[in-house]
């Protein structure tokens, strides 16, 4: 399975502190994409990183991507106390936008 | 754009019912995607529709699930006969060619089965 794994699976921190999440797949992807999901909600986009891009940022998140060790991150910095929120990673194997979502991370930031 | 819309928000059915789930996705948007996501299992891809046609089902279940997509702006995944263990909630989303823009997601049905 390509499917992706977020690491840690709960993080809590301050708010202020920067929150950073970890997600490994498996097989070679073209892209990934990071979501939230706030609690009894759908998921919204945050980013797509495409395999040839190293960095990518979007306001106050920043995605890395490392193909060799089959892994991204993200980082939330400056947190709000609005971004307490599970955060997935989701990944493609084939371009054809079948897309895996991983086992997300529970951020908790407390104000 | 209202978004993905899903209906209904909530259902609540006895076990051997038949089930309807409701998708209308962006306009313009030709990929449609069914999830169920439960906390066991977390989100999977139950099927993929690209230009109304389904392209992949092999995260069908079982039998019981079916899905439909007769025009671009309508999909319904249908459950026949229903069972506990698939209480879960069922989000519909659709993307476009733009993939910078990724999948957008409806709310989700919530799916409970007695």
């Amino acid at each position: 399975s390509q499917q992706g794994e977020e690491d840690p699976q709960a993080l809590s921190i301050q708010e202020g502190e920067n929150a950073t999440m970890n997600c490994s797949y498996k097989t070679s992807i073209n892209n990934l994409q990071w979501y939230r999901q706030n609690s009894g909600r759908g998921l919204v986009h945050l980013i797509l990183i495409r395999s040839n891009e190293r960095e990518k940022h979007s306001g106050r998140l920043r995605v890395t991507l490392d193909t060799s060790k089959k892994s991204s991150s993200l980082l939330i910095t400056a947190s709000r106390a609005a971004d307490t929120a599970s955060y997935f990673c989701a990944t493609d194997g084939s371009g054809t936008y079948k897309y895996i979502f991983g086992t997300g991370t529970r951020l908790k930031v407390l104000a | 754009d209202a978004g993905v819309i899903q209906s209904p928000r909530h259902e609540v059915t006895e076990m051997g019912q038949e089930v309807t789930l409701r998708c209308k996705p962006i306009s313009g948007h030709n990929s449609l995607f069914w999830y169920r996501q439960t906390m066991m299992r977390g989100l999977e891809l139950l099927i993929y529709f690209n230009n109304n046609v389904p392209i992949d089902d092999s995260g069908m279940p079982e039998d019981r699930f079916s899905a439909k997509m007769p025009n671009a702006s309508f999909s319904t995944l249908k459950i026949q006969p229903s069972e506990p263990r698939d209480s879960a909630v069922y989000f519909c989303a659709s993307a476009g060619q733009m993939l910078n823009y990724g999948y957008t997601f409806g709310s989700g049905t919530r799916l409970t089965v007695v």
